[in-house]
């Protein structure tokens, strides 16, 4: 069956990085982008850009854009999300999910991985 | 200010019908699918319709999608207890080269 299983919590000091993987089975993984979506606290959800596993291409949400890097591994089918410069609004739940390449849809998604900014 | 707007929050009785708007505009709504996501409390979100009106295998078809211009709407029939949770709109913006989600509608079963 198709699950997507992230890393655990992290807690990090504003100024530092955070990255936090995903890990794909059972389908292809090279079929499908992974996106990274979040949710702060009281907030709503918050796209934050995508992979093509395929080609390794990216695509990233403006106002993220020069903070965040998500890379993969297709060696072992693993997606990271890192983001930099951290502060305080970046607590967050950060999700993983997939589309099927230009559908434009998210059909399953990671169990999410809070990530706390704290000093 | 959302690119996608939809109600704060949204209630009926058990079995009633309840209807869910999401506004956008001609560089998303207008332009691309509308999908929706529900968000039980404490769970990853799950897609709910896809494609304007599609329903995933699993899903009941008392959850029903629509789509005009630049707007659509989720509707929830024979509302039950379970349907409780957090309702998201979502759509590619092409202004703003990336996807959107609504804010978020909190249904309430009363």
């Amino acid at each position: 069956q198709v699950q997507l299983v992230q890393s655990g919590a992290e807690v990090q000091k504003p100024g530092a990085s955070v990255k936090v993987s995903c890990k794909a089975s059972g389908y292809t993984f090279t079929s499908y982008y992974i996106h990274w979506v979040r949710q702060a606290p009281g907030q709503g959800l918050e796209w934050m850009g995508r992979i093509n596993p395929s080609d390794g291409s990216t695509r990233y949400a403006q106002r993220f854009q020069g903070r965040v890097t998500v890379t993969r591994d297709t060696s072992t089918n693993t997606v990271y999300m890192e983001l930099s410069s951290l502060r305080s609004e970046d607590t967050a739940l950060y999700y993983c999910a997939r589309e099927m390449v230009t559908t434009h849809y998210f059909d399953y998604w990671g169990q999410g991985t809070l990530v706390t900014v704290s000093s | 200010q959302s690119v996608l707007t939809q109600p704060p929050s949204a209630s009926g009785t058990p079995g009633l019908r309840v209807t869910i708007s999401c506004s956008g505009s001609s560089s998303n709504i207008g332009s691309h699918p509308v999908n929706w996501y529900q968000r039980l409390p404490g769970t990853a979100p799950k897609l709910l319709i896809y494609s304007n009106n599609q329903r995933p295998s699993g899903v009941p078809d008392r959850f029903s999608g629509s789509k005009s211009g630049t707007s659509a709407s989720l509707a929830i029939s024979g509302l039950q207890s379970e349907d409780e949770a957090d309702y998201y709109c979502a759509a590619w913006d092409d202004n703003l080269s990336g996807f959107f989600f609504g804010a978020g509608t909190k249904v309430t079963v009363l």
